[in-house]
């Protein structure tokens, strides 16, 4: 099956800096990754798609990269804040298939005045 | 707009009692429907997804059941809690025809302390 890595449990940032989150899958290259936002006992929140033939994928202050050739997704937060601290989840899937999705364990995001 | 719908928030319940959560989503109709649980310091595993009314796929043998009696509602149930059962539970909805992208959302969770 699908395993996902997001290698750093923690990130603490100064405010102002980027915060770059890494994601590495094995096995298959996913049809698309998403990531996802979760504060503290709350659901997780979509973020961000990107699909195996893009690139690069921005919303507002969000970028996100796919490198099938390193099977991996960058997250980057640019002028981070402090109301960007919570868990970012990285999360893997393969086009139709219902219920197949393989989940990190998540990046803590913490960002300081 | 679509929402989602889970409750009880918290639960706290003696071990060997019954369990019932219950999750409903509104704004959509023939969703795919999900039961995730979150343990401390883990990332998300899915239990029980449906793609219909009365149509449940179960991802990890466990004392859990799930039931969808409507099309829009969900149901965990456990007969007998065990203390390995406490956590986040949360519910979550897809649209239908994931090939454009499976993306879910998220109820805002459940936490059951087994005690």
């Amino acid at each position: 099956s699908q395993k996902i890595e997001q290698n750093s449990e923690a990130l603490n940032i100064q405010e102002g800096k980027t915060a770059t989150l890494t994601c590495n899958y094995t096995n298959y290259s996913p049809a698309y990754l998403q990531w996802y936002r979760q504060d503290p006992g709350r659901g997780p929140v979509f973020l961000l798609l990107i699909r195996e033939n893009e690139k690069e994928k921005r919303k507002e202050r969000l970028k996100v990269t796919f490198d099938t050739t390193l099977k991996q997704s960058l997250f980057h937060i640019t002028a981070s804040q402090p109301a960007d601290s919570a868990t970012y989840l990285c999360v893997s899937g393969r086009g139709s298939t219902l219920g197949r999705l393989y989940f990190g364990r998540g990046t803590q995001l913490t960002v300081w005045p | 707009s679509q929402t989602i719908h889970q409750w009880p928030a918290t639960l706290v319940q003696p071990v060997g009692s019954p369990l019932s959560l219950e999750c409903t989503v509104e704004g959509t109709s023939n969703p795919n429907l999900y039961w995730y649980r979150q343990a401390a310091g883990r990332g998300l595993q899915l239990l029980f997804y449906s793609v219909g009314i009365g149509q449940i796929s179960s991802e990890v043998p466990q004392n859990l059941s799930a039931s969808r009696p409507q099309d829009r509602q969900f149901i965990l149930s456990s007969k007998k809690l065990l203390l390995s059962d406490s956590g986040f539970y949360l519910c979550a909805w897809s649209p239908q025809g994931g090939a454009s992208g499976n993306t879910i959302y998220f109820g805002e969770g459940s936490w059951l302390t087994v005690v």
